[in-house]
């Protein structure tokens, strides 16, 4: 079974301050692991992605994540937050390159001016 | 990045109707889509898996006589809500994923339900 974990709620930051939302996962294969945010009543837009390669990977709008395969981690991060990045961010796993994605909870980002 | 679109974007129907909700995928195929549907703050919980040409396949706890699903092509499926009640108020999202050459999932915009 394979399961995500975001153990923030919600993320508070001041802009210009780097940004970190935090993910965990748990699959039995090899992780696909992506990073999708949500603006208020859209879908979700998609962010960045790992599937193998560099640990380290970098997406849309600044943002990067780092996969760390010992620490089953898989942080999303911004050196410099905007206004305009408050939405929801979701962290999601796949076990492998097919089957359901699952979801982690969801984290509220909001930065302020 | 592929897009996938979602009609309509809002609705508003009352007890006991159907509505039809269409998610397509504009610039792929897809042989697969999912449909979710999401509360307030919360995450997206997946309904069913969309197969072009088949049955869909349904999640523990989703009635599949009161969403019926139909993937008629492989560039649309639909979610249709039967009966509606208040309680099947909700977000709900469609997502896709071209059959090759990515492993990412594009979602629709979504559907806002409102059953009065």
């Amino acid at each position: 079974a394979q399961s995500v974990a975001q153990p923030e709620d919600q993320v508070n930051v001041a802009e210009g301050n780097p940004l970190t939302v935090k993910c965990t996962y748990s699959v039995s294969g090899n992780p696909y692991l992506f990073w999708y945010v949500q603006y208020p009543n859209r879908g979700l837009q998609f962010l960045l992605k790992y599937i193998t390669g560099d640990n380290l990977v970098k997406g849309s709008y600044g943002f990067e994540a780092e996969f760390n395969k010992s620490q089953t981690s898989f942080h999303l991060k911004k050196p410099s937050a905007l206004v305009s990045d408050s939405a929801l961010y979701f962290c999601a796993v796949r076990d492998g390159s097919w089957g359901k994605l699952q979801f982690g909870a969801g984290t509220q980002v909001v930065v302020t001016p | 990045g592929a897009v996938v679109s979602q009609h309509p974007s809002w609705v508003i129907c009352k007890s006991g109707t159907s509505v039809k909700i269409e998610c397509r995928s504009l610039d792929f195929q897809a042989t697969t889509m999912f449909w979710y549907r999401q509360f307030p703050k919360q995450s997206l919980m997946l309904m069913a898996t969309s197969n072009e040409g088949s049955k869909a396949t349904y999640e523990q706890g989703v009635e599949k006589d009161k969403f019926l699903i139909n993937h008629a092509s492989l560039t649309l499926s639909t979610l249709t809500v039967t009966s509606a009640h208040p309680e099947d108020s909700s977000f709900y999202i469609c997502s896709a994923s071209p059959s090759t050459g990515t492993e990412e999932a594009f979602f629709g915009q979504g559907t806002r339900l409102t059953v009065v």
